[in-house]
């Protein structure tokens, strides 16, 4: 298939642990973010890669929350000591300019 | 920074009736915007985009949205609901002058009356 692919679909943690969710952009594209959707808190804006430059960080939460892109392509969304209001579905999208091309997402449960 | 807010957390109309979403953002020049539709248990698709000229832009499933500048607005539109339209429907604004990240709004979902 030729979509975002994120694994886990689902992780159950406990409390305390790290957790790290995967994306696999579209190949090709040049601009991945991520997002996280809570029930009534729509999708926030967590980190934004665009190619080369500089990560846009400004809506990582704390900083137990860390995100990396190796050569480009593959993004790694790292969440250390879990607390339970991290439980969410954390979205990957990919974008060859604008058009985003979203991922179904890793329901994160912290218990 | 360019912002987006959906006014309105929940709509619910009879099916067969007309439909708005409302949008409105904030930004200090033409943003991009971006209407996309998350339905239930599925990911989130793209409904229709505005990034420059014609100010009304069709979209899929029939679905239209108008860039009224002067309002700072990008109101969603269908003229009929069908049942399957009962989903969460997302604005969202890009900032094209600084290749910027998108924003989303908190999103709207419709019901649908049979």
């Amino acid at each position: 298939g030729a979509g975002v692919s994120q694994s886990p679909s689902n992780k159950v943690t406990e409390k305390g642990k790290d957790v790290e969710l995967r994306c696999d952009p579209i190949s090709g594209h040049t601009a991945l973010y991520w997002y996280r959707q809570s029930l009534g808190q729509g999708l926030e804006f967590l980190i934004y890669f665009q190619g080369n430059s500089a990560p846009d960080k400004s809506g990582l939460p704390s900083d137990r929350f860390s995100a990396e892109r190796t050569g480009g392509s593959v993004s790694t969304l790292t969440i250390q000591r879990t607390q339970q209001e991290d439980s969410a579905v954390y979205l990957c999208a990919s974008s060859p300019g604008t058009v985003l091309h979203f991922g179904n997402g890793t329901r994160l449960t912290v218990t | 920074a360019q912002s987006v807010t959906q006014p309105d957390i929940h709509i619910t109309v009879s099916e067969g009736a007309s439909l708005e979403l409302r949008c409105n953002y904030s930004y200090g020049a033409t943003p991009y915007l971006f209407w996309y539709v998350q339905s239930p248990g599925q990911g989130l698709q793209l409904l229709l985009k505005y990034f420059s000229g014609d100010t009304l832009v069709q979209g899929i499933k029939g679905f239209e949205a108008e860039f009224k500048r002067s309002q700072s607005s990008f109101n969603l539109r269908k003229p009929s609901v069908h049942w399957s339209d009962a989903a969460e429907y997302f604005c969202a604004v890009g900032a094209p002058e600084r290749d910027d990240k998108i924003i989303f709004g908190k999103g709207t979902r419709l019901h649908i009356l049979p």
